[in-house]
Parts: structure tokens; sequence; C-alpha cells
């Protein structure tokens, strides 16, 4: 039973192209997030949503869209793909917006190539 | 603005060792600390999460303890084991500008125990 999955886990894309990844978590936890893991292995994030709610935007250019359907899907949007954007995206979810008391658990990633 | 460093980049010992892997973070307006592991291709799996309040916490074979006046955190291996070999990440939750939280994490160390 897989706690936060993505699909999918690889993606290849030319330059120009809009793709889509999909996150879901089945924790029944409130807050979910999306990171960026660049070629140096550099992880940080880009957006926070707490019951579908934007609460984090980390100054991520304009072409990348998160929607949060429900409570258990984020999902990441990027118009008018770019050579950086080729990285590794990591999903997470956590209970709630804690204080600290809890974890956050991450997906598997997914590996955009930007060709 | 929160900064995360990881000494050293990269520790290889061989199997049953003992080690020590360290983070400093520039702020010391924290949540948590937390240490990760992540598995080449894989996600982020969460070692030990550390609260503000506690000096630290113990897992199996890992104490992670944290100093927040000083902003230092060492995680504790002992008798390391050719399946520890992963990178370990370090990662602060931090309070954001507009009174959010947000995990900010450090490079890594990439560690590899040789049997």
């Amino acid at each position: 039973d897989t706690a936060v999955s993505q699909t999918p886990k690889y993606l290849v894309t030319q330059m120009g192209n809009d793709k889509s990844i999909k996150c879901e978590q089945n924790l029944g936890h409130d807050t979910m997030y999306w990171y960026k893991q660049d070629s140096k292995k550099f992880l940080k994030i880009m957006f926070s949503y707490n019951n579908k709610e934007l609460i984090i935007n980390e100054t991520v250019p304009n072409r990348f869209s998160p929607k949060s359907p429900d409570k258990a899907h984020l999902n990441l949007h990027i118009n008018s793909l770019e050579l950086g954007d080729s990285a590794v995206y990591f999903c997470a979810s956590s209970q709630r917006i804690s204080g600290g008391t809890d974890t956050q658990y991450f997906g598997p990633g997914t590996r955009l190539t930007v060709l | 603005k929160q900064e995360v460093t990881q000494i050293p980049a990269a520790l290889s010992v061989p199997e049953g060792e003992n080690l020590v892997l360290n983070c400093s973070f520039t702020d010391s307006a924290i949540y948590n600390l937390q240490w990760f592991r992540q598995d080449p291709g894989k996600g982020l799996t969460s070692l030990l999460l550390i609260q503000s309040s506690q000096r630290e916490q113990t897992s199996g074979r890992l104490n992670a303890s944290l100093d927040k006046s000083s902003g230092r955190s060492t995680l504790y291996i002992a008798a390391s084991q050719p399946g520890d070999s992963a990178t370990y990440l370090c990662a602060v939750l931090s309070i954001t500008q507009g009174g959010s939280e947000k995990l900010v994490f450090g490079k890594g160390t990439k560690l590899t125990v040789n049997p």
C-alpha cells in the first residue's frame, strides 16, 4: 500500500511542451507539498497546500501551476518546459500544519528530462 | 534566510565503524529538525524528528542530537552496515515570512559503508 504515489516515474519531453505530474496520498493528511531536487541533489520546496488551499509558493515561475482537486491529490502542471526544469520532483504530505510535531512522507519522485 | 549545511559531503567507512554526520543551520527559530535517508532513485524516508524543545532522539542504531542555540545537529550511526549506504539529509522546519512552516534541506552526506 503506497502512502504517497506519483505518476509518471519518468518523463522525457521536448522544450516548449506542457506536462503534468500527478500525486496522491492515502494517509488522510491535510497538507501536501511539491519539492524540486536539482542536478546537484539540492532539495527545495516549491509549493504547499493545506486542505486544498495554497499556503506556500516559493517564487516559482508562473509556468508551474499546482492544482489540488481534493485533499488527497496535488498535481503539478508545467507549461512551456525549459531545459532548466529538468530535475526530480517529489511530492510529500503531512498530517497538518503542526508546529513541528509531524514528519513529512515523500513519494518516490518523478524524474523530468527536458530535451 | 535559513540555510542548512552538512559536513562532510561524502563519507566512506568500513563495516562496523561508528560514525557521525554533521548538520548546521543559520536561524535558530525552528520548529524541529529532521534527518532523512535517500536511496538512489527513491524518495526520502524520515529517520528521526527532534522537536525544538528536545535535545536528542534515538531509533535503533541511530541517535540524533540537537543544539538549537548553536545551530547544530549530529546524526550518530553505531556499528555501520553496508545497508546503511545512502544519502542522509538534514532538514529544519522553519517559519516563513507569511507565518507558515517549510522544510529547508541541506545538500546531504553520501555515506558508503564497505563490507
